[in-house]
């Protein structure tokens, strides 16, 4: 078993819908929870941060970390085309002394207008 | 702050021959980090540094690859008598110790081995 899980997808969605997008992880020592977006054949982009439980709001963005169940969400509101990419979790936590990152495999996300 | 760069972005080479990418992070970011990301995957952790020591190496790292970061900015990550299964997206990420842990990525090599 990997230890973070992230759904594929692809995902298709409508202009203007509210996404999902969620991970699941095992390893009860994560700590720091980060969502990337990463468009093709480019670099992974930083968008959200998040230590410990609880959610975080940034724009359109809202991550949220459920610890007890080891479980992360992050949504999209309003969803547009230019959202179209694919979108990685990340976590680490400072047990690794690195905090180097374990990513999902990503989940593709379509944005149809 | 220009961001972390990564030279070259795009590697043809044939199997066997020896590939040498460069990175250069953000100014200051005294942690570097190197990862590999195959096609529907998620990138891969392979090597950090704080400034020039290496720290930590993943066992991806076989014995063909090496790494170095000679004065703690830029690094080098070497892969000899590359192999097809060495086809994949190289990624750069720095952060720093004085500030949160969020890492910041490259654009990537993408490297082919035919």
């Amino acid at each position: 078993q990997k230890e973070v899980e992230q759904d594929p997808g692809p995902l298709s969605v409508p202009e203007g819908a509210i996404v999902s997008l969620n991970c699941t992880y095992s390893n009860s020592a994560f700590q720091y929870f980060m969502w990337y977006r990463q468009y093709s054949r480019k670099g992974p982009e930083l968008l959200m941060y998040t230590y410990s439980s609880g959610n975080k709001e940034d724009g359109r963005f809202t991550a949220q970390v459920d610890k007890s169940s080891k479980y992360i969400s992050l949504f999209i509101r309003d969803s547009q085309p230019s959202d179209s990419a694919t979108y990685l979790c990340a976590m680490t936590g400072s047990t690794s002394g690195t905090y180097k990152y374990i990513f999902g495999t990503g989940t593709r996300l379509k944005v149809l207008a | 702050d220009t961001g972390v760069s990564q030279d070259p972005r795009h590697k043809i080479t044939k199997r066997g021959q020896n590939v040498t990418f460069r990175c250069d992070p953000i100014s200051e970011h005294n942690r570097l980090y190197w990862y590999r990301q195959t096609l529907g995957q998620g990138p891969e952790f392979l090597t950090y540094f704080q400034n020039e020591a290496q720290l930590e190496k993943s066992r991806l790292l076989s014995d063909r690859f090496s790494a170095e970061r000679p004065k703690g900015s830029f690094s080098t990550l070497e892969i000899q008598r590359t192999e097809q299964g060495d086809s994949a997206m190289y990624l750069c990420a720095s952060s720093s110790t004085s500030g949160g842990i969020e890492q910041y990525f490259g654009p990537g090599t993408r490297l082919t081995v035919t």
